[in-house]
């Protein structure tokens, strides 16, 4: 069960807008829409951001965005602020034998 | 208000065994699948295992399949993980998470039980 691919670590400064992207293959991310992402501040629980692909759970603000094109799905964050910076993981169901993967993480700094 | 409390992490020999329990209420717990997830210190996540709402069915991460057991009761609203043979690689930070639909989202998490795997 492969990790799917996400970037280390990213950077930006409040305002900005930055994508983090995901990829998988044609037998998770590529062949499902069943994408999420999740984020954690340090000592804390995984938070849920963004559901199959695009949809934002009541509460998220809507600076928080999800997409997909292939086998990739990105999330995009707007208007950066100094709250956002914490680790990102993406999830995709990758059928009905490996079930579930996450990807690697990606820690978010904002500048 | 929706809450998962776990328990049962600690020390262990490997080789050893423990059993995870979470505690859920808030929702209808029966009506949901339910998983755990775990995280190495200083790594990312890994999903462990799922069990389903509906049937019991379950599914389990390569890495744990054969070792690990998921169950759940829900007549006591609570979720278990049996973890047998257990491996140095297995220490991590245990979270019961609620599922938010088959195969899609976990749309609420547990603060997680620390298990330790050491001689």
């Amino acid at each position: 069960q492969s990790a799917l691919t996400q970037p280390a670590s990213l950077s930006g400064s409040p305002g900005q807008s930055i994508t983090i992207s995901c990829t998988g293959t044609s037998s998770d991310v590529g062949s499902y829409n069943l994408v999420s992402w999740y984020q954690q501040h340090p000592g804390k629980a995984p938070k849920l951001m963004i559901y199959e692909v695009r949809k934002r759970p009541s509460g998220v603000s809507n600076r928080f965005s999800g997409s997909k094109s292939g086998n990739t799905a990105s999330l995009t964050i707007s208007g950066l602020q100094v709250e956002d910076e914490a680790d990102y993981y993406c999830c995709s169901y990758a059928g009905s034998t490996t079930f579930r993967v996450f990807g690697g993480g990606t820690s978010l700094t904002v500048l | 208000e929706m809450q998962l409390l776990e328990s049962g992490g600690g020390l262990v020999q490997p080789g050893g065994s423990l059993r995870l329990s979470c505690a859920a209420s808030g929702f209808t717990f029966s009506s949901y699948d339910m998983s755990w997830v775990r995280q190495a210190p200083g790594k990312g996540l890994e999903w462990v295992s799922t069990i389903s709402g509906s049937d019991n069915n379950t599914y389990y991460a390569d890495s744990v399949k054969d070792r690990f057991t998921i169950s759940r009761d829900s007549s006591k609203n609570t979720l278990f993980l049996q973890m047998n043979s257990l491996r140095a690689e297995d220490t991590a930070i245990y979270y019961c998470v609620k599922d938010g639909g088959f195969g899609s989202h976990f749309d609420y998490w547990g603060q997680g039980t620390r298990v330790t795997v050491s001689s």
